[in-house]
């Protein structure tokens, strides 16, 4: 079974641009979490989705980042325009079980984002 | 606020010696208790969790936790480290219908 997948590995952009994260969760997983890591910091929750709704987006910074799930497969996380404070890692994770119980869930390598 | 506490930035073992990786919480209930550890270009991994029972709990590759409750700590152990633990050890909580709660890591090196 394939695990959780990001793409790129890692992004370099300037200030002001736009990139785009991708996630592709275990098939199968409706729950699929974006995180991010700030350098040295702990990994912080951004946002949730059951299939192709957002559950809880109570951890998502600001206006400039925009989460999307069409068709409940892959996710796409986008950051427009970028500033520096958003260089950090960002993480994937998908589960099948219940959210909010003991099952644990499933990350991605995670993307790398340099804003520069 | 919600928060969890990895003391240590930095552990340094030798091969063959115990290791100790300590996490402390602070939420509200009983939370379930979870450790990950990330090794270089991989995503975190799941080694153990504590949900109810024995505060003694056995996870993947040899390592245990110890949930302490009066403490509310859940330090991550295993009796002889080898070189190849050496990783970036994560410990999360997760309040009862809410989400993770992230420490902020630590890396431990297993030194031969």
């Amino acid at each position: 079974e394939a695990g959780v997948t990001q793409f790129p590995s890692h992004s370099v952009i300037e200030k002001g641009q736009t990139v785009t994260l991708r996630c592709d969760p275990i098939s199968g997983h409706d729950n699929l979490y974006w995180y991010r890591r700030v350098m040295g910091k702990e990994i912080k929750f951004l946002l949730h989705f059951v299939k192709e709704s957002k559950q809880d987006e109570s951890g998502m910074p600001n206006n400039r980042f925009l989460a999307e799930r069409t068709g409940g497969t892959y996710s796409t996380l986008k950051v427009q325009p970028a500033e520096l404070e958003d260089s950090g890692v960002y993480f994937c994770a998908s589960s099948q079980v219940k959210a909010g119980g003991a099952g644990e869930q499933y990350f991605g390598p995670g993307t790398r984002l340099t804003v520069t | 606020a919600q928060s969890v506490a990895q003391p240590e930035d930095q552990v340094n073992v030798a091969e063959g010696n115990p290791l100790t990786v300590k996490c402390t919480y602070s939420v509200s209930g009983n939370p379930y208790l979870f450790w990950y550890v990330q090794y270089p270009n991989r995503g975190l991994q799941f080694l153990l969790k504590y949900i109810t029972g024995d505060n003694l709990v056995k996870g993947s590759y040899g390592f245990e936790a110890e949930f302490n409750k009066s403490q509310t700590s859940f330090h991550l152990k295993k009796p002889s480290a080898l070189v190849s633990d050496s990783a970036l050890y994560f410990c999360a909580v997760r309040p009862r219908g809410q989400n993770f709660v992230f420490g902020p890591g630590t890396r431990l090196s297993v030194l031969p």
